[in-house]
């Protein structure tokens, strides 16, 4: 059974600190792995990890995979209130179920940044 | 760019009833759009895909004559949950590809379905 299993399950930080959010995974057919930020309502897309040991960077966040040891890590610096959400990683597999490419997603990481 | 918008946003209903909800893509045409379910604390579990023009695939363990999606275009995927029971109840999200699947998701602000 494909699983994706993220660390910590919550975190509660103060404004300023780096965090660190994991993410393994056991799948067959690997093509991807993403992260998404989950705040209210729809998550919005943050980086999309095809190949290993490219870091990808966006302001304050960054992410990189690892497909020999099968995880990817998110890290954020300088934390803000704002980044106060739940962070999503999903795999994106070659097949699912029916033969469809949807996501199978983690459980997230719900990140509270305190003032 | 690469907007999804969600309608409804929230629905009480009785129970029996039938319920749609559209999804639809604003700035960019979705070749392939998908269909989440989500239960509290629980991380989104894939309902179905759907290609535009072509019949859904849906995952195993999820009833297509209960969850009924159309994908008439390439802005527009509908979802209809029929003879909606309370069990039915969750929080329902789409998301939308435009291309190949090296492309990312985009996801709408999902429905939450109450059935009463």
């Amino acid at each position: 059974e494909d699983k994706v299993v993220q660390s910590p399950l919550s975190l509660v930080v103060h404004e300023g600190d780096t965090v660190t959010l994991n993410c393994s995974y056991e799948v067959t057919n690997f093509r991807s792995l993403l992260w998404y930020k989950q705040e209210k309502k729809a998550p919005t897309f943050l980086f999309m990890l095809t190949s290993s040991g490219i870091e990808k960077k966006s302001g304050r966040l960054s992410s990189i995979l690892d497909k020999k040891e099968l995880f990817s890590i998110l890290n954020i610096t300088a934390t803000q209130t704002g980044d106060s959400a739940v962070y999503l990683c999903a795999v994106l597999l070659m097949y699912s179920g029916g033969g469809a490419d949807g996501l199978t997603f983690g459980k997230g990481t719900h990140l509270i940044i305190q003032p | 760019g690469a907007v999804v918008s969600q309608h409804p946003s929230w629905v009480i209903c009785k129970s029996g009833t039938s319920v749609k909800i559209e999804c639809r893509s604003l700035d960019f045409q979705a070749t392939t759009m998908f269909w989440y379910r989500q239960f509290p604390k629980q991380s989104l579990m894939l309902m179905a895909t759907s290609n535009e023009g072509s019949k859904a695939t849906y995952e195993q363990g999820v009833e297509k004559d209960k969850f009924l999606i159309n994908h008439a275009s390439l802005t527009l995927s509908t979802l209809t949950v029929t003879s909606a029971h309370p069990e039915d109840s969750s929080f329902y999200i789409c998301s939308a590809r435009g291309g190949a699947a090296t492309r990312p998701q985009h996801f709408g602000d999902g429905t939450r379905l109450s059935i009463l």
